[in-house]
């Protein structure tokens, strides 16, 4: 069945470290894909976005996304977290070809230490 | 520029009553979608309008309806509310429509129903 999976609900890391958040995506064609954050009491808020070409992109606030097509992944990144970074973390696609929905993986929620 | 604006945030309802949800998009956007929000099911997309026409509609019961009017403001109603329709209810504008398009998300509105 076509999805969006983040394996890791809660992550718990110590400012400045690194941070790597999963997504992986089950479609027969690679989707659209985004990455958005929210913040408790807020919408969300678009990170990055990859159509096509160039695998590594990179997004607001630090963050960058790898897409692998062998993976069907697309993983976010930052090197140094903040504690500002706390918030939920969602991955998203739109299945190209198709109805042109954003469909959201469940998220994974971070928790920065100080 | 103004973001997205939702009214009202915060929304308490009787069973069997009927809601109606209010968006303003950013101003020159005329794409507006709305997404349920729910602990349970996570992020789901409702519906997508576009200059006043309905594009895209999500998996919900016929009792989620919305419409789109001339100055792209958009409303939700659901009627004959249910325990199960409380949630957060997020509203996103974009400029055009289509499955690359950079949706702007609002506050969203939380609904409560008893």
């Amino acid at each position: 069945a076509q999805s969006v999976t983040q394996p890791d609900i809660h992550i718990t890391v110590s400012e400045g470290a690194s941070l790597e958040l999963r997504c992986n995506y089950s479609y027969g064609a690679t989707p659209y894909l985004f990455w958005y954050v929210q913040s408790p009491g807020q919408g969300l808020q678009l990170l990055l976005k990859y159509f096509s070409g160039d695998t590594l992109v990179q997004g607001i606030k630090g963050f960058e996304a790898e897409f692998k097509r062998s993976q069907s992944s697309f993983n976010l990144r930052k090197p140094s977290v903040h504690w500002s970074d706390a918030a939920e973390y969602f991955c998203a696609v739109v299945p190209q070809g198709g109805s042109e929905k954003l469909v959201f993986g469940k998220g994974t929620k971070l928790t920065v230490n100080p | 520029k103004a973001g997205v604006t939702q009214t009202p945030r915060y929304l308490i309802k009787t069973r069997g009553q009927q809601v109606t949800l209010s968006c303003s998009p950013i101003s020159g956007h005329r794409s507006v979608s709305w997404y349920q929000q729910t602990p349970g099911q996570g992020l789901q997309f409702l519906f997508e309008y576009f200059s006043e026409t309905q594009r895209n509609k999500g998996n919900f019961p016929g009792r989620f309806s919305g419409r789109q009017f001339s100055n792209s403001r958009s409303e939700m109603n659901v009627s004959t509310l249910e325990l199960g329709d409380s949630a957060l209810y997020l509203c996103a504008s974009s400029l055009a429509s289509g499955g690359r398009r950079e949706q702007y998300f609002g506050p969203g509105t939380r609904l409560t129903v008893t």
